[in-house]
């Protein structure tokens, strides 16, 4: 099956800082989405980004999927951006597969 | 528009005991799918319900089973529960089982003591 590789696994960061979190996938993938989870575990939607690059606010990503990775660019990070990050793919089985995920921490 | 609910929200049950988890899918979905998450990992995907019928499973035990209803919520049910069930169980839905955008409930902390 199809293999999800996040990285960093851990990311401490200053308030005011950039980062960029990388997703690697093993195969063709349909579908690939990023999701910030919350303190209390929801997963929070921020791109569903099969190819190509989007931008919301200060969050950014970009799809290469002929070369099978995806970036997700966080800008002038805050606080409130810390938690879990994780990257899911899907191929034509419909199934998400995640990665590991990245923990960040956003210190004031 | 109503987004996904789950509840409970936290559940305590004691090893061999059965349990059910309820799922309310987003308003216009038809496709609901169960994950399983152990605390530090990704979430693992269990199955998957299109229009009432399981659409897809993933690595799991039969006692793992599940049900979708005309109005396309879903039940996850577990039986004889194991110590390793303790997990914060999400559910998913979507427009369809195709490539479309999968929304998260807030998810059921399941404990089994």
């Amino acid at each position: 099956g199809i293999q999800v590789e996040q990285s960093p696994p851990d990311l401490i960061l200053q308030e005011g800082a950039n980062s960029t979190l990388r997703c690697n996938f093993s195969d063709s993938v349909n579908n690939l989405q990023w999701f910030h989870q919350n303190p209390w575990g929801q997963l929070i939607n921020l791109f569903y980004i099969p190819s190509g690059t989007k931008q919301n606010g200060r969050l950014s990503a970009t799809t290469v999927a002929t070369e099978r990775y995806s970036l997700l660019y966080i800008s002038s990070s805050q606080t409130t951006d810390s938690g879990v990050y994780f990257c899911a793919v899907t191929s034509n089985t419909g199934k998400l597969i995640f990665g590991q995920g990245t923990t960040l921490q956003v210190k004031p | 528009e109503t987004g996904v609910t789950q509840s409970p929200t936290h559940l305590i049950k004691t090893r061999g005991q059965q349990v059910t988890l309820r799922c309310s899918s987003q308003s216009g979905h038809n496709t609901v799918s169960w994950y399983q998450q152990a605390l530090g990992q990704g979430p693992q995907f269990i199955f998957q319900y299109y229009r009432e019928e399981e659409n897809g499973r993933g690595n799991f035990p039969p006692r793992f089973s599940g049900l979708q209803f005309p109005n396309y919520s879903s039940e996850l049910n577990v039986n004889a529960l194991e110590l390793d069930d303790s997990a914060l169980y999400l559910c998913a839905s979507s427009f369809s089982t195709g490539n479309t955008e999968a929304f998260f409930g807030q998810g059921t902390r399941l404990t089994v003591v």
